[in-house]
């Protein structure tokens, strides 16, 4: 059984530019959580997807967004980027059929917005 | 909006001691509650899961009960090791499973050999 992977490892972009991050699910799992993790901070939810369908979002701003494929990969975009960006960013997954399920994460992604 | 604190914010003690950590959420409205490690600049590796019926669960060294109406978690580290020495995040599940996990800061666990 393959864990959650996500790519790229580091990131460095400028103020205003646009991103795009990866996440590829851990076999047998249909749901991904994106998670937001400021330094010294909490992750903090940015939205899941579920079905390729964005089925629950915390408090982002619409430019950030995401796509689900098929096979249950997903991508975290991110318009306009702002210093405030700067951050770990995580993908978590799990089964939606069993809704208690345990979520696994990934070893995230650092964004780092100049 | 649910909302996670833990106590204490840092913790140091010596190899072999007994621990608890705790968590408290403001909304007892949960469907489990899981209890994760992260060390520094890495991801969430996920210890515990409690499903919201249950009063505690054991992994090892490791035992987390939670009082759902109190709106309470604790994690039991016993005879903690240096290897244990990481940030340790409880994250309560609500809103039917679509809120996503809630974070608290974390307690900053250093194990001294």
């Amino acid at each position: 059984e393959t864990g959650v992977t996500q790519s790229p490892t580091h990131l460095i972009k400028t103020r205003g530019q646009q991103v795009t991050l990866r996440c590829s699910s851990q076999s047998g799992h249909n749901t991904v959580s994106w998670y937001q993790q400021a330094l010294g901070q909490g992750p903090q939810f940015i939205f899941q997807y579920y079905r390729e369908e964005e089925n629950g979002r915390g408090n982002f701003p619409p430019r950030f967004s995401g796509l689900q494929f098929p096979n249950y990969s997903s991508e975290l975009n991110v318009n306009a980027l702002e210093l405030d960006d700067s951050a770990l960013y995580l993908c978590a997954s799990s089964r939606r059929d069993r809704s208690a399920d345990t979520q696994y994460f990934g070893p995230g992604t650092r964004l780092t917005v100049l | 909006k649910q909302e996670v604190t833990q106590i204490p914010a840092a913790l140091s003690v010596p190899e072999g001691e007994n621990l608890v950590l705790n968590c408290s959420f403001t909304d007892s409205a949960i469907y489990n509650l899981q209890w994760f490690r992260q060390d520094p600049g890495k991801g969430l590796t996920s210890l515990l899961l409690i499903q919201s019926s249950q009063r505690e669960q054991t992994s090892g060294r490791l035992n987390a009960s939670l009082d759902k109406s109190s709106g309470r978690s604790t994690l039991y580290i016993a005879a903690s090791q240096p290897g244990d020495s990481a940030t340790y995040l409880c994250a309560p599940l609500s809103g039917g499973g679509a809120d996503g996990l809630t974070f608290g800061k974390g307690t900053h666990l250093i194990i001294q050999p």
